[in-house]
Formats: structure tokens, C-alpha cells, sequence
């Protein structure tokens, strides 16, 4: 079982490139969320897609894109990126997003903004 | 404001021990899950709570609705506990800061 992999797992960027962080599931899921972790602070929901062509912002959504084409993939864009985007990120799947679903996670993407 | 707030932030424990770590919340929820986290960072969920006491091996998580609080519980600590435990309420919109959590042999 893959359960949720993500892609890279490490990236180094220059301020103003851009790139997508990939998220692919496998176990049918319909609710898929990205998340990013900074020290000191919480997880923070970035974007969240509760089944394919439907997606939503988070809490912390500006400078990230998402678009959510198939029930299994939900790539994460960054447009311009800035050095406030240095964080570790996480994809996660739920099978419907309810409040009493376990969310599964990603091993995580560590990026770096130069 | 932090709608979930554990503590303590840092744990060190000798192994062996019996651990407590804490989670307060200020929003209504349906269900509180704890989630573990290793060096490395993989994070895989560890329970779901809507009311009571769950028990799964040495782990133990315990709710109060009323009192908006939740407790994690690790008897018999091990090195392999080693970990930061976080606390997420809401269908995980909210999460905590997390506890870091070194056992010593």
C-alpha cells in the first residue's frame, strides 16, 4: 500500500522560481489538504479539495496554487516563490474530510527559498 | 490565539516512566485525534476521539467535552516513543504546536 506519496521529498529554490509539489493517493479518497509546518507553529492548512474539480483555500492559501483533476492527484503550485515559503510540507487524504476521519499523511516535502 | 494548546512543549523522561502530555482546545468539535510524528517526519495518526478513553498497546488518550481537554497517556515509556505527539481538533483544520517527547534508556 502507497498511501499518500509525495514528490520531492527534498527541493532548493531561487526567490521568484517557481515549481509544483506533487501529491498522488491511492485509497480512493475523496478529501485531499495540503499543509505547512513551520517551527514553533502549528500544521497550517493551505489548500483543501474535497473531490475532484473542487478545491478551496485554507488558512494560509497566498502564494499557492491547487488544481484537483483526478480523485488522485492534487499538485501544490508555487507561483513566485519568496523565502517566507521555506517550511516542511504535507499532503494528506481522508476518505471524506468529516471531522471523525483519520487523515493520512505524506512523508513530506522540506523546501528551501534562497 | 491558538484554538489548541498543548503542553508541555518539551519532555524529557527516563525509560520507564509513565507520560502525560496535554491538549486544550476553545473550539466545539466533533472529534480530537492525536497524531505522531517522528524524526524524519512521517506523521501517522495514533487515535480518534469523540468521548471517553481509547487504549491502543502502552497509548492511552482520554477526552472531557466539557472541560475542552484531552490527555495522552504512554505508560512504560520506551526510547522508540521518541517522538513529537500532536494534538488536532475540527477534522484537523486546528492543530497544536505538538510535544516533544525524548525518552532516555
Amino acid at each position: 500500500n502507497a498511501g499518500v506519496t509525495q514528490t520531492p521529498k527534498f527541493q532548493v529554490l531561487k526567490t521568484g522560481q517557481s515549481m509544483t509539489l506533487q501529491c498522488a493517493q491511492d485509497m480512493n479518497h475523496e478529501y485531499m489538504s495540503w499543509y505547512r509546518q513551520d517551527p514553533g507553529m502549528g500544521l497550517r492548512l493551505i489548500h483543501y479539495s474535497v473531490g475532484a474539480g473542487i478545491t478551496d483555500q485554507g488558512e494560509v492559501p497566498n502564494g499557492y496554487n491547487v488544481s484537483r483533476s483526478t480523485t488522485e492527484d492534487f499538485p501544490l503550485r508555487l507561483l513566485s516563490a519568496a523565502p517566507s515559503q521555506t517550511s516542511v510540507y504535507f499532503c494528506a487524504s481522508s476518505y471524506d474530510g468529516g471531522p471523525n476521519q483519520p487523515q493520512h499523511f505524506g512523508d513530506g516535502t522540506r523546501l528551501s527559498i534562497l | 490565539k491558538n484554538e489548541v494548546e498543548q503542553s508541555p512543549q518539551n519532555l524529557t523522561a527516563q525509560e520507564g516512566e509513565f507520560i502525560t502530555i496535554n491538549c486544550s482546545y476553545s473550539v466545539g468539535i466533533s472529534a480530537l485525534h492525536w497524531l505522531q510524528q517522528h524524526p524524519g517526519g512521517g506523521i501517522v495518526s495514533l487515535f480518534m476521539l469523540s468521548s471517553g478513553k481509547k487504549k491502543h498497546g502502552r497509548l492511552i488518550a482520554t477526552i472531557n467535552i466539557q472541560e475542552k481537554h484531552s490527555s495522552l497517556h504512554i505508560t512504560a515509556s520506551h526510547p522508540r516513543d521518541s517522538a513529537v505527539y500532536i494534538c488536532a481538533v475540527q477534522g484537523q483544520f486546528y492543530f497544536g504546536t505538538g510535544t516533544s517527547l525524548t525518552v532516555i534508556p
